[in-house]
């Protein structure tokens, strides 16, 4: 069974403009989280989807959304990019929602913003 | 509000010796804990996980941990470290009463292991 697919694996955006990532879930999985990792601030959640729609929000500011297709595949966009947005984008799947259930985690998409 | 402590930012071994990575966590309820491990340049892979069932589990590639609900710890262990296992590891907790997806995870501690 195919893993946890992220594209892109990098990407390199200016200051202000927008960014959208791609996750693809395990097949037959829902539930699809999105976290941040950086150096400063380690792994910090963002959102998780479920049958499209959002169930939980990370402490993130607005610019970061997501959405969930009817496939369970995922995109999150970060809108006018900061400096500080650099980071690797970590997806996971899961069968069921809610943390309990076990995530498996795609390879990440590294973002540099300059 | 959970949260989970790893004591270790960095440990170095030698191959061939024992390794642990010591974890402690805060939650209200009775948690479910993981141990991820991320080797550079790659996505996290599940070590193992305690959901409530015995207290001490087995995971992939020798690893095990041991859940101790009256010193609140999670220490993984290794008997024998390989040079494969240089990565760095995640405590990571999640409560029962699950907040919708969100994993808490430790700082990390960085396991170098030496020839």
């Amino acid at each position: 069974k195919a893993g946890v697919t992220q594209t892109p694996r990098y990407l390199i955006k200016t200051r202000g403009q927008q960014v959208t990532l791609s996750c693809s879930p395990i097949s037959g999985h829902r539930s699809v989280s999105w976290y941040q990792q950086t150096p400063g601030q380690g792994l910090q959640f963002l959102f998780e989807y479920f049958s499209e729609t959002q169930r939980n929000k990370g402490n993130f500011p607005g610019r970061f959304s997501g959405r969930q297709f009817s496939n369970s595949r995922s995109e999150m966009n970060v809108s006018t990019l900061e400096l500080g947005d650099s980071a690797l984008y970590l997806c996971a799947s899961s069968l069921l929602a809610g943390a309990i259930d076990t995530q498996y985690f795609g390879p990440g998409t590294r973002l540099t913003v300059l | 509000a959970q949260s989970v402590t790893q004591l270790d930012s960095h440990v170095s071994v030698s191959e061939g010796t024992p390794v642990l990575l010591r974890c402690n966590y805060s939650s209200s309820y009775s948690p479910s804990l993981f141990w991820y491990v991320q080797h550079p340049n790659k996505g996290l892979q599940l070590l193992l996980k305690y959901t409530s069932a015995a207290t001490l589990v087995k995971g992939i590639n020798g690893f095990e941990a041991e859940f101790k609900k009256s010193e609140t710890s999670f220490h993984l262990t290794k008997p024998s470290a390989h040079m494969s296992d240089a990565a760095e590891y995640f405590c990571v907790v999640s409560p029962i009463y699950n907040q919708g997806g969100k994993l808490i995870f430790g700082q990390g501690t960085e396991l170098s292991v030496k020839p």
